[in-house]
């Protein structure tokens, strides 16, 4: 059974280009969160998706956006990079049908963005 | 507003040893707490979570943490650290409404030969 999977494993931008980060659930999982870990700090939530809508919202800018797909996998966008996104970006899958906020959220390897 | 607060940034500890990594939480709510370690370069990994009744939590490789309500404390301890465990160790809380998770910075163990 795989685990949550992240692509692509490493990316390095320049200042204000756009940006594509992807990741698959966990097999049975709905719900998709995305995290921003900057370097020595803990995660940050940035945004959660479920039944292909924004449930709910952290404090990141616009620039932050984000996509779910009817297999439950997601993409995080993120516009007019500055040198402060990088980051290792995580997802974590979970299953709000099987239990709301009791359920697990179980972490990808993440996407390490460098921007320049 | 929930926040988390990881006492100690590094816990430097000699292989056998017991080892206590603290964790205070604040909120005006309910919350439910988790401990999740991270191995370098990897993702997070859950090591156990408090979601409610016995207040001694049990998890995975030996760990476990106890919930204090009077204190806002849920504090992760093993009784004998192995050189694999050295890892950064989060704690972090979410409350009944939502399951978006609140981070702290974390804590770097350090296991010693």
């Amino acid at each position: 059974d795989a685990g949550v999977t992240q692509s692509p494993t490493h990316l390095i931008k320049t200042r204000g280009q756009q940006v594509t980060l992807r990741c698959s659930p966990k097999s049975g999982h709905d719900t998709v969160s995305w995290y921003q870990q900057a370097l020595g700090q803990g995660p940050q939530f940035i945004f959660q998706y479920y039944e292909e809508e924004e449930r709910q919202r952290g404090n990141f800018p616009d620039r932050f956006s984000g996509h779910q797909f009817p297999n439950y996998s997601s993409e995080l966008n993120v516009n007019a990079l500055l040198l402060g996104d990088s980051a290792l970006y995580l997802c974590a899958s979970s299953s709000l049908t099987s239990g709301a906020s009791t359920d697990t959220q179980y972490f990808g390897p993440g996407t390490r963005l460098t921007v320049l | 507003a929930q926040s988390v607060t990881q006492l100690d940034s590094q816990v430097p500890v000699f292989e056998e040893a017991p080892v206590e990594l603290r964790c205070n939480y604040s909120s005006s709510v309910s919350v439910y707490l988790f401990w999740y370690v991270q191995y370098p370069n990897q993702g997070l990994q859950l090591l156990l979570k408090y979601l409610s009744g016995s207040t001694l939590v049990k998890g995975i490789n030996g760990f476990e943490a106890e919930f204090n309500k009077s204190q806002t404390s849920f504090h992760l301890r093993k009784p004998s650290v192995h050189i694999s465990d050295t890892a950064e160790y989060f704690c972090a809380v979410s409350d009944f409404d939502t399951d978006k998770l609140i981070f702290g910075t974390g804590t770097r163990l350090q296991v010693f030969p």
